[in-house]
C-alpha cells in the first residue's frame, strides 16, 4: 500500500543553518504531496503542498520540490530560526477515490540560539 | 487561526470505559476526518463522514464510531476503551464531495486521551 518514509530525528541544528528533512513515498499512482508542521502541544499545519510532479511548494522560507523520478518530496530551508522548532510530518493523497492523508512518522527539528 | 475546534482538550478514562470526543468543522467545510496520533508517531486515519455518512474508514475496529451532524460537526466515539487508545485524536475538516483526493486539510489542536 501507500507509505512515507522520514528521515528520523530529532535534527538539531544552530540557527541560520541549512535545513533538510527527508521523504521518499510510494505510491501506486500521482499523489498529491504535504508537509505539516506541529508546534509542541498543538494541532497539525499546513506547511506546504504539490499536486503534481516538478510542482514546488512554498512557505514562510520552507520548500520542498515533487520528485517522481526519485518519489521524493525533502523539505528545505536555507536559514533556520528558533521558532522553526517543531515536528515535520511528510504526507501523501492518492487516487481518485482516496479521501485520507497517509502521513510519515514525523521528524522532530530543535534549533539552538 | 484554522477554524476548526475539538473539546475536551484534555481527558482521562478508565479501561472498559466510552468516550465521545467532539470537533467543530471550520466554517464552509463540509467533510470531516478524524486521526488517531500516539506518541512519537505520525497521525493514522481513522474514518470520514461526508454528508452525514461515513465516506471511508481505517484499520480500526468497530468500537471506534462516529457521527456527523447537519452542521457538519462531528464526534467521534470510542467504546471499550483499552490501553493503547492513549492517544492524541485530531479532527481535520475540508470542502469535498465525497470523492477525490486530499486537497488541503484544516486540523484542531486535538483531544489528548489517557486511558489508564
Amino acid at each position: 500500500g501507500d507509505s512515507v518514509t522520514q528521515m528520523e530525528g530529532p535534527v538539531t541544528l544552530s540557527e541560520e543553518a541549512f535545513l533538510t528533512i527527508n521523504c521518499t513515498y510510494t505510491a501506486t499512482g500521482y499523489p498529491s504531496l504535504f508537509w505539516y508542521v506541529q508546534y509542541p502541544g498543538e494541532g497539525l499545519q499546513l506547511l506546504l503542498k504539490a499536486t503534481k510532479a516538478d510542482d514546488k511548494g512554498s512557505n514562510k522560507g520552507f520548500e520542498a520540490t515533487y520528485r517522481k523520478e526519485t518519489t521524493s518530496f525533502h523539505l528545505e530551508k536555507g536559514s533556520v530560526q528558533v521558532s522553526d522548532s517543531a515536528v515535520y510530518f511528510c504526507a501523501l493523497s492518492e487516487g481518485d477515490s482516496s479521501y485520507k492523508l497517509i502521513f510519515g512518522s514525523g521528524t522532530r527539528l530543535l534549533v539552538r540560539p | 487561526e484554522t477554524g476548526v475546534t475539538q473539546s475536551p482538550t484534555h481527558l482521562i478514562k478508565t479501561r472498559g470505559q466510552q468516550v465521545t470526543l467532539r470537533c467543530s468543522s471550520q466554517s464552509g467545510h463540509n467533510t470531516v476526518s478524524w486521526y488517531q496520533q500516539a506518541l512519537g508517531q505520525g497521525p493514522q486515519f481513522i474514518f470520514q463522514y461526508y454528508r452525514e455518512e461515513e465516506n471511508g474508514r481505517g484499520n480500526f475496529p468497530p468500537r471506534f464510531s462516529g457521527l456527523q451532524f447537519p452542521n457538519y460537526s462531528s464526534e467521534l466515539n470510542v467504546n471499550a476503551l483499552e490501553l493503547d487508545d492513549s492517544a492524541l485524536y485530531l479532527c481535520a475538516s475540508t470542502w469535498g464531495t465525497g470523492r477525490g483526493r486530499v486537497t488541503e486539510a484544516f486540523f484542531g489542536q486535538g483531544t489528548r486521551l489517557t486511558v489508564v
